[in-house]
């Protein structure tokens, strides 16, 4: 099956400075990344995804790079504020199923103001 | 907008007690999944079902179980409760292709 490795599990920044979440996966057919974001006493949210056929997404102060042949991914989040602290997972589907997702083990960003 | 709601929040029980939570979704869709999230093993799929009274297992599913007799709901029954299994569990529902919606969460004790 899927494995996702997520690095760092911890990630300390200052307001305003840019943060890197790096996830890679196993499986060469997944096709399917999302990122999700859990604020501390919430439930994970969607924040962006991204299909194996583009390379990158953006949306604001957030975006999504994969690259497909070193099968990794990873979440930039520029101009951090205080409310980007959580924690963050990446998660990716594996190409034999439609429905399953397999989750890193989350990183907890804290922004320092 | 998605509403996904389970039945408690806060849940303790004794060991060897047969436990149920629930999960109730309002948007029709095909796909439930239940999840436990423990501090540093991010989230775990236990077990998920793609339509009624179907259902398959995730990465984890020893002592546990599913129930799915309605489309919008679905429930994890844990037949004998032990210690390692306290833990948050978290239930999420999707249409194909897209995106998981979860629900607040049961933060289950076993004592």
């Amino acid at each position: 099956g899927e494995n996702v490795e997520q690095h760092p599990s911890t990630l300390s920044v200052q307001e305003g400075d840019s943060a890197v979440i790096k996830c890679t996966y196993s499986d060469s057919a997944s096709n399917y990344f999302p990122w999700y974001k859990q604020e501390l006493g919430k439930r994970p949210q969607l924040i962006i995804d991204i299909r194996s056929n583009v390379g990158e997404k953006k949306d604001q102060r957030i975006a999504v790079t994969l690259n497909k042949t070193a099968k990794h991914f990873s979440l930039h989040i520029t101009e951090t504020q205080p409310e980007d602290s959580a924690v963050y997972f990446c998660a990716a589907r594996g190409g034999g199923s439609n429905y399953k997702l397999t989750f890193g083990k989350g990183t907890l960003l804290t922004v320092n103001p | 907008d998605v509403k996904v709601t389970q039945s408690s929040r806060y849940l303790v029980k004794r060991t060897g007690e047969k436990v149920f939570l629930e999960c109730v979704q309002d948007m029709d869709h095909e796909n439930m999944f239940w999840y436990r999230q423990d501090p540093g093993l991010g989230l775990r799929l236990i077990y998920f079902s793609y339509d009624v009274k179907m259902k398959e297992k995730g990465d984890i599913p020893e002592g546990y179980s599913v129930s799915r007799e309605k489309k919008e709901r679905f429930s994890l029954i844990l037949e004998s409760a032990s210690t390692n299994q306290t833990s948050m569990y978290l239930c999420a529902t999707s249409l194909t292709y897209n995106e998981q919606f979860f629900g607040p969460g049961t933060r289950l004790t076993v004592l």
